[in-house]
């Protein structure tokens, strides 16, 4: 029920290319999705977030999509570049606890 | 965006010995602030909720008295690793979330706290 899944687990994108990582949800009580950021050694930043009501957000190179029958929602990176490379974690919240997902860990090749 | 900042970023202790992990929130108040431990590859797991001027709710698996955990006021929480072991090696992380939007967490930078 408290479940977040994430997929891949690991991401080798060409520089220039799209980057997609995909998580789902079991429990419909969560009321905010969002994505974190993390390189080795530092905490998570937040890069995007979502609410069950907007089916996609976009900011940047950065954009949501959100599908509340489906209970998933997805990353899309456009136009990745070497700077993107670290771990990737959807997670999602309820009044601010997040439960994450398994990370994913994405390489862009230049 | 909110700053919350985590002291020390990194501790060597011996085992058997407490170790205390600051989480402040710089420029807002937080009403709960989250403890969280990652691993070394692995996914960021939340430890327990802290309430500010309440007990600390924890997940089901961390021990209380071993993970000790106060919220003293409106931009500090702290959690005390207490006789540590080197099992309890890892990264710890903290989040505080805003009154105004408390579903919005803000992350320290975490504390890489090792046991020896």
């Amino acid at each position: 029920q408290q479940q977040v899944k994430q997929s891949p687990q690991s991401l080798i994108v060409q520089k220039g290319g799209i980057s997609i990582i995909n998580c789902a949800y079991e429990n419909t009580a969560f009321d905010y999705f969002p994505w974190y950021q993390q390189f080795p050694g530092k905490g998570p930043a937040l890069l995007i977030a979502i609410r069950p009501d907007v089916s996609e957000k976009k900011e940047g190179r950065f954009t949501i999509s959100f599908n509340k029958s489906a209970k998933q929602f997805s990353l899309h990176i456009m136009d990745s570049q070497p700077g993107d490379s670290a771990t990737y974690f959807c997670a999602a919240s309820k009044g601010g606890k997040l439960i994450f997902g398994q990370g994913t860990e994405l390489s862009v090749k230049p | 965006g909110a700053v919350v900042s985590q002291h020390p970023s990194w501790v060597i202790c011996k085992s058997g010995t407490s170790v205390k992990i600051e989480c402040r929130s710089l420029d807002f108040q937080a009403t709960t602030m989250f403890w969280y431990r990652q691993f070394p590859k692995q996914s960021l797991m939340l430890m327990a909720t802290s309430n500010e001027g309440s007990k600390a709710t924890y997940e089901q698996g961390v021990e209380k008295d071993k993970f000790l955990i106060n919220h003293a006021s409106l931009t500090l929480s702290t959690l005390t690793v207490t006789s540590a072991h080197p099992e309890d090696s890892s990264f710890y992380i903290c989040s505080a979330g805003g009154l105004l939007n408390p579903t919005e967490a803000f992350f320290g930078q975490g504390t890489r706290l090792t046991v020896v």
